[in-house]
């Protein structure tokens, strides 16, 4: 059974500050989302990662994905109180796009 | 760019009674879609694949009887909560990939609010 986990569950960082967020999962898989939700909202496409190595930046986010290690990271740069919101990473076990989601990882971004 | 629209996006119902919510992609069509629900302050949990024309098939542990889907056309599939109860309320959210062209962007309708009284 695949498992995906997040940390940290929750971070609260400061204004101006970097920090990464982390995505491990337990089988072999080729293709990682990362998504981010507001408070009462549904799910917001940030990065699609499809191979090994892959990274992919947007704004102050970037993604990365190494498949060997089983691991990807969504790190922030230079924090704004606007990037405050809950990020997920999901993982499609066989490209069937049945995605497993991360347990999440709620940002407070403070002043 | 695909769109993924759902209806309602909020719904009351009483114990007992059903309710039906749709999901419709708006712009392309989806042989599959995927229903997921998510409990507050909880990631979110597969329920069912939606194949178009056929059955659906259920994640480990959700009811098929309770939790009916029918994908009727390659725009729509439905799930419909019957006998809700409370334990039933829950945010439930549909998502689909635009097949043609070969797009990698999985979208997600805009939820559903359940509360049942």
């Amino acid at each position: 059974e695949l498992k995906v986990e997040q940390n940290p569950l929750f971070l609260s960082m400061q204004e101006g500050k970097n920090y990464t967020i982390y995505c491990n999962y337990s089988t072999t898989s080729d293709r990682l989302y990362w998504y981010r939700q507001d408070p009462g909202k549904s799910l917001e496409s940030l990065f699609v990662l499809l191979s090994n190595g892959a990274v992919k930046q947007e704004g102050r986010l970037m993604a990365s994905l190494d498949t060997k290690a089983r691991l990807s990271t969504l790190h922030i740069t230079a924090a704004v109180h606007d990037l405050s919101a809950t990020y997920f990473c999901a993982v499609d076990e066989s490209s069937g796009d049945k995605l497993t989601f991360g347990t999440g990882t709620r940002l407070a971004v403070r002043p | 760019g695909a769109v993924v629209s759902q209806h309602p996006s909020r719904v009351i119902c009483k114990s007992g009674t059903s309710v039906k919510i749709e999901c419709r992609s708006l712009d392309f069509q989806a042989t599959t879609m995927f229903w997921y629900r998510q409990f507050p302050k909880q990631s979110l949990m597969l329920m069912a694949t939606s194949n178009e024309g056929s059955k659906a098939t259920y994640e480990q542990g959700v009811e098929k009887d309770k939790f009916l889907i029918n994908h009727a056309s390659l725009t729509l599939s439905t799930l419909t909560v019957t006998s809700a109860h409370p334990e039933d309320s829950s945010f439930y959210i549909c998502s689909a990939r635009e097949e043609e062209g070969g797009g990698n962007t999985i979208y997600f309708g805009e939820g559903s609010w359940l509360t049942v009284v």
